[in-house]
Parts: C-alpha cells; sequence; structure tokens
C-alpha cells in the first residue's frame, strides 16, 4: 500500500530564515505531487505540483520554491520567510489519470 | 468566480439527522469530483469519489452529481457528532493536472 511521509511536522521559524520541508511517498512510482498551504482557518492553495523529476509548475508567485530531485520525493525551500509564510503546509500525490489524491499528515510552521 | 464554490457554514445538524453538503465547479471539463473530511488541526482525508451522474453510496455517505448543473452534493444519513468536521469539496480539472478544493463546509452534528 501507499503511504506519504512529511517532515518535520511542527516547525517554528524566525523571520528571514531559510526553510525545507520534505514530502516521500512511497508504495507507487511516478506519482504527480503537489504542495498546498493552508493558512488558519481558510482553505487549500495549491503551491507547486510535479508531474515527473525536475518538472515544476508554479500556482501562485511568492518566495517559495519547489523541486523534485526523485521520483517520489518532494520538497518545499525558501531563502527566507516571511510572516505571511505561516501555515500548515500538505504534501499530496495522485496516481496518474482521473483517480484520487491523497494527502500527508503535514507540517505546521509558524514564522516568528 | 470562483472555481469551486461551497457555503462556508457553519452548518448545524441535530444527531441522527440527514446532513446534506453542497459544491458547484465552473470548469464544464472536469469529470471527477471528490469530497474530503478534515478534522481540526489535521489533514484531509479522502471519504468520496465520483465519476458519472448520478448518486454513489458507501456506508452512511452519498455522493450525487450532476455535470450539467455543475453541481456535487454529499449527504450523510444519521449524522452522529464525529461527523463535525470541514468537508471540502474538490474538483479535478479538465487538463487532468489538480485538483482544485473549494473553501470547505464546517458542519456541526448537535447531541
Amino acid at each position: 500500500s501507499q503511504t506519504i511521509h512529511q517532515w518535520p511536522a511542527t516547525l517554528v521559524q524566525p523571520v528571514g530564515s531559510p526553510l525545507s520541508l520534505e514530502c516521500t511517498v512511497e508504495g507507487t512510482s511516478n506519482p504527480n505531487l503537489y504542495w498546498y498551504r493552508q493558512a488558519a482557518g481558510r482553505g487549500l492553495q495549491l503551491l507547486f505540483y510535479s508531474v515527473g523529476i525536475g518538472q515544476i509548475s508554479s500556482e501562485v508567485p511568492q518566495n517559495l520554491s519547489a523541486s523534485r530531485p526523485q521520483d517520489r520525493q518532494f520538497i518545499l525551500s525558501s531563502k527566507k520567510l516571511l510572516l505571511s509564510d505561516s501555515g500548515f503546509y500538505l504534501c499530496a500525490w495522485r496516481d496518474r489519470g482521473p483517480t484520487r489524491q491523497y494527502f500527508g499528515p503535514g507540517t505546521r510552521l509558524t514564522v516568528t | 468566480q470562483k472555481e469551486v464554490e461551497q457555503n462556508s457554514g457553519p452548518l448545524s445538524v441535530p444527531e441522527g439527522a440527514i446532513a446534506s453538503l453542497n459544491c458547484t465547479y465552473s470548469d464544464r471539463g472536469s469529470q471527477s469530483f471528490f469530497w474530503y473530511r478534515q478534522y481540526s488541526g489535521k489533514s484531509p482525508e479522502l471519504i468520496m469519489s465520483i465519476y458519472s451522474n448520478g448518486d454513489k453510496e458507501d456506508g452512511r455517505f452519498t455522493a450525487q452529481l450532476n455535470k450539467a448543473s455543475q453541481y456535487v452534493s454529499l449527504l450523510i444519513r444519521d449524522s452522529q457528532p464525529s461527523d463535525s468536521a470541514t468537508y471540502l469539496c474538490a474538483v479535478l480539472n479538465s487538463s487532468a493536472s489538480k485538483i482544485i478544493f473549494g473553501s470547505g463546509t464546517r458542519l456541526s452534528i448537535r447531541p
């Protein structure tokens, strides 16, 4: 069966510090991968998605970036965090075709 | 116009009653539709998927799809306090590249 991991679970970072969040998927190959952010009390905002190694599509211009160095690894990064980057970051995967999407447990980021 | 629209609620339903959640979408070419449940502080959990017009039942949950009206709904029968959560409607876009989420409806089941 497929499993998706995210770490860390929680993170408190000062403004201006760098960020690296990692997501890995087990039990599948060549999945579509997604990064979402959910601000407190708000809906899911799609940040990036990837259909293959090295292929990244950005949905929202901001100070975040994403990379997919391996088939089942997706990384979200920032060089300098802003207060507005606080939120619940969710990684998700989906097999090819019109099939279902599953979320990881999420990382709660607080920028102070 | 938002791509996927839901009433934010809160929707309050007595225990044992039917909860009805609604969603409309703008991409007429969409073919796949999903309902997720999200408890406070947790990640969304997929509870239903539907791909063709009509009803699809799974236990106490029934998803309904009307592509002509661009409308999706979720019925929860015999509502339980454990059903209290935010329900997210999601639609796979017509190019099948990404799933777009509504902002969610907060459901509260009162004992």
